[in-house]
């Protein structure tokens, strides 16, 4: 049972440069989400999934877009990378959305990206 | 105004010593409550659910005050592994989907 699991653990990218940062869950848990995490900012919350097929908005989505295909992965794409977008990427899952019951989101290790 | 603020840090205790962190939240309509540790470098963990008649969890402790919109998390007997930065994070349901909000966090050095 490996959790939540997150490739690549660091990404130096171009500005411009495309590419997908992937998430893995193997806890048959519904809900998945992507949160960017920036000093002094707490974690924001990009994009978030109820459930295979379907991806909602969060609170800092633009420049950023997301698929669930397969209940167990989510995906986060950067289709032009900006330095503004530096930051690290945690990836997290749980079985029913936090509010509903006091259920624990789990976090993947991380993604540390850096466009240049 | 941030949603969620926390105590700004970092706080420095010796070992042994109570330490108590505050976070206040602006959004009436907030639902669930929790408090999460992050090691540096590490991802997020939950510490502890909140809930309104307060829970305790070994030397740890948390509060919550509805009508002041306020939780608390205590520390006793602080360990030199109790140093992380500690995150206070609120939940509620929109419709269509939910928000939950991170605080900033706040840190903590225990020193022997």
């Amino acid at each position: 049972n490996a959790g939540v699991t997150q490739t690549p653990k660091f990404q130096v990218l171009k500005t411009g440069q495309s590419m997908t940062l992937q998430c893995a869950q193997d806890m048959n848990h519904e809900y998945m989400s992507w949160y960017r995490q920036d000093p002094g900012m707490g974690l924001r919350l990009i994009h978030y999934s109820v459930g295979e097929g379907t991806t909602a908005k969060g609170e800092v989505p633009d420049g950023y877009n997301v698929s669930r295909l397969k209940k167990q992965n989510f995906l986060l794409g950067l289709e032009s990378a900006a330095p503004s977008q530096t930051s690290v990427y945690f990836c997290a899952s749980s079985y029913d959305p936090a509010g509903q019951s006091t259920d624990t989101q789990y976090f993947g290790p991380g993604t540390r990206l850096t466009v240049l | 105004r941030k949603e969620v603020e926390q105590d700004p840090g970092p706080f420095n205790v010796p070992e042994g010593a109570t330490v108590a962190f505050n976070c206040t939240y602006s959004n009436s309509a907030s639902q669930s409550f929790f408090w999460y540790r992050q090691d540096c470098r590490k991802e997020p963990k939950l510490l502890m659910s909140v809930y309104s008649s307060g829970n305790e969890d070994g030397r740890f402790t948390a509060q919550l005050n509805r009508a002041s919109q306020y939780i608390s998390l205590l520390i006793r007997d602080s360990k030199l592994s109790d140093s992380a930065t500690y995150l206070c994070v609120v939940s509620r349901y929109l419709t269509g989907g939910f928000k939950t909000i991170f605080g900033a966090g706040t840190r903590l050095f225990v020193k022997a």
